[in-house]
């Protein structure tokens, strides 16, 4: 059963709109991440978290916020849609408490997101 | 400026061969290097991990050679079957990042039956 879901699955959305994706994980891991996925680029990471209520900048925030309501639950939102964010987009959790499984990563499935 | 460089964006071998994946990166303090595999469709999954302490680590058919002076490592995959066709990450991260990995571009990996 997957611990990291994403949702929606894809969307398509019109430039200047309001998206919101979501993650929620079953993991009960402190740390969870945004990643986009882009041909050439490979992941980079946008923002991410290591407690609820609190959201730290990754490498690439511009034009993305995030929010972190719960332990279980992390949100991206992109305030005003621009074609450029035109990816896939994955969300990760991981323990993040030490030890050698503590770095592992587990990502949901991702999200195609459109922008026309 | 890629901090973790995959040399090729894809790689096609022959089934049963070995199949040779190479990764250089940049930033000296980097000391955890895990390898995600990808298969269409679905999320990033970990492979096999190495820490700069060690210069190998081996996983069934799946290895890991590192290089720290020349800071570089490689995956090698041993008897590759069509089903190790997946796209392959290098990544990348230190002790103080907190749990931040930098990830390459990926190679993608087509095995030929």
């Amino acid at each position: 059963e997957a611990a990291v879901t994403q949702s929606p699955r894809s969307k398509v959305a019109v430039t200047g709109g309001k998206v919101t994706l979501s993650c929620h994980q079953t993991n009960n891991h402190d740390y969870m991440y945004w990643y986009r996925q882009d041909t050439g680029h490979g992941l980079r990471l946008i923002h991410y978290s290591y407690v609820a209520d609190s959201t730290e900048k990754g490498d690439i925030p511009d034009g993305y916020k995030a929010s972190r309501p719960s332990q279980e639950n992390f949100s991206l939102i992109l305030e005003l849609a621009s074609l450029s964010q035109t990816a896939v987009y994955f969300c990760a959790s991981s323990d993040g408490l030490g030890g050698s499984s503590a770095e592992t990563l587990y990502f949901g499935s991702g999200t195609r997101l459109t922008v026309l | 400026q890629q901090q973790v460089r995959q040399s090729s964006q894809s790689l096609t071998v022959w089934e049963g061969e070995t199949a040779i994946l190479n990764c250089s990166y940049e930033n000296s303090a980097f000391d955890y290097f895990p390898w995600y595999q990808q298969f269409p469709g679905e999320g990033p999954a970990l492979l096999i991990a190495i820490r700069s302490v060690s210069d190998k680590k081996e996983d069934g058919r799946f290895t890991i050679f590192f290089n720290k002076r020349e800071k570089n490592l490689s995956l090698h995959i041993k008897d590759s079957q069509p089903g190790d066709s997946a796209t392959y990450f290098c990544a990348a991260s230190w002790g103080s990042s907190g749990n931040k990995l930098i990830f390459g571009i990926g190679t993608l990996l087509s095995v030929k039956p």
